[in-house]
């Protein structure tokens, strides 16, 4: 089956340093989301994007479906974008998700 | 709904016995999903439903899980005879359709612990 691997596992940061957040997936997908585990364990959606690029606030995402690989950038980090952050990619119904990545931003 | 409901949001239970998981999809999702987070892991896929049929099975980890959709909105997922290694946070997720053009949207879980 298709393969996701998020880099890195884990990742400091001082608050306001900006961070790039890598999910590589081994195969073709419909789709790929980004998702932020926030500590109480809900999922929150970050962007939905099977290709190209998408900006949100301090957030931004690419994805580069050619070459399967998609990236999360994280600017001016803030204590509350500390949690899990997750990269999913979508094939005909059935959602794989990468390890994650253990993010905490220090004051 | 406004968003995906479960409940209950925390369940502890005997080994041995029987428990149900209910999901609420956003109204007028036909596509309903059910993962298993198990301690500090990822996400594992358990089963998808289009409507009330569930095309995919293959997630499901023994057959004492089963789950069920009815009238094309609420799932109940059932873990038969619990084990020690059943614990873990289950997450239901719904979507306008299967197609995988759309976007999943996640309840916040229920955290099952089997003593």
């Amino acid at each position: 089956g298709i393969q996701v691997e998020q880099s890195p596992p884990d990742l400091i940061l001082q608050e306001g340093a900006n961070s790039t957040l890598r999910c590589n997936f081994s195969d073709s997908v419909n789709n790929l989301q980004w998702f932020h585990q926030n500590p109480w364990g809900q999922l929150i959606n970050l962007f939905y994007i099977p290709s190209g690029t998408k900006q949100n606030g301090r957030l931004s995402a690419t994805t580069v479906a050619t070459e399967r690989y998609s990236l999360l950038y994280i600017s001016s980090s803030q204590t509350t974008d500390s949690g899990v952050y997750f990269c999913a990619v979508l094939i005909w119904g059935d959602m794989r998700f990468g390890a994650g990545t253990r993010l905490t931003v220090k004051p | 709904g406004a968003g995906v409901s479960q409940s209950p949001s925390n369940k502890v239970t005997e080994k041995g016995k029987d428990v149900e998981l209910r999901c609420d999809p956003i109204s007028g999702h036909t596509a309903l999903y059910w993962y298993r987070q198990s301690l500090g892991q990822g996400l594992e896929f358990l089963i998808y439903f289009q409507g009330n049929s569930a095309p995919d099975k293959s997630g499901l980890p023994s057959d004492r899980f089963s789950a069920e959709r009815t009238g094309g909105s609420v799932s109940t997922l059932t873990i038969q005879r619990t084990q020690q290694e059943d614990s873990a946070v289950y997450l239901c997720a719904s979507s306008a359709d299967t197609g995988s053009y759309n976007e999943q949207f996640f309840g916040p879980g229920t955290r099952l612990t089997v003593l």
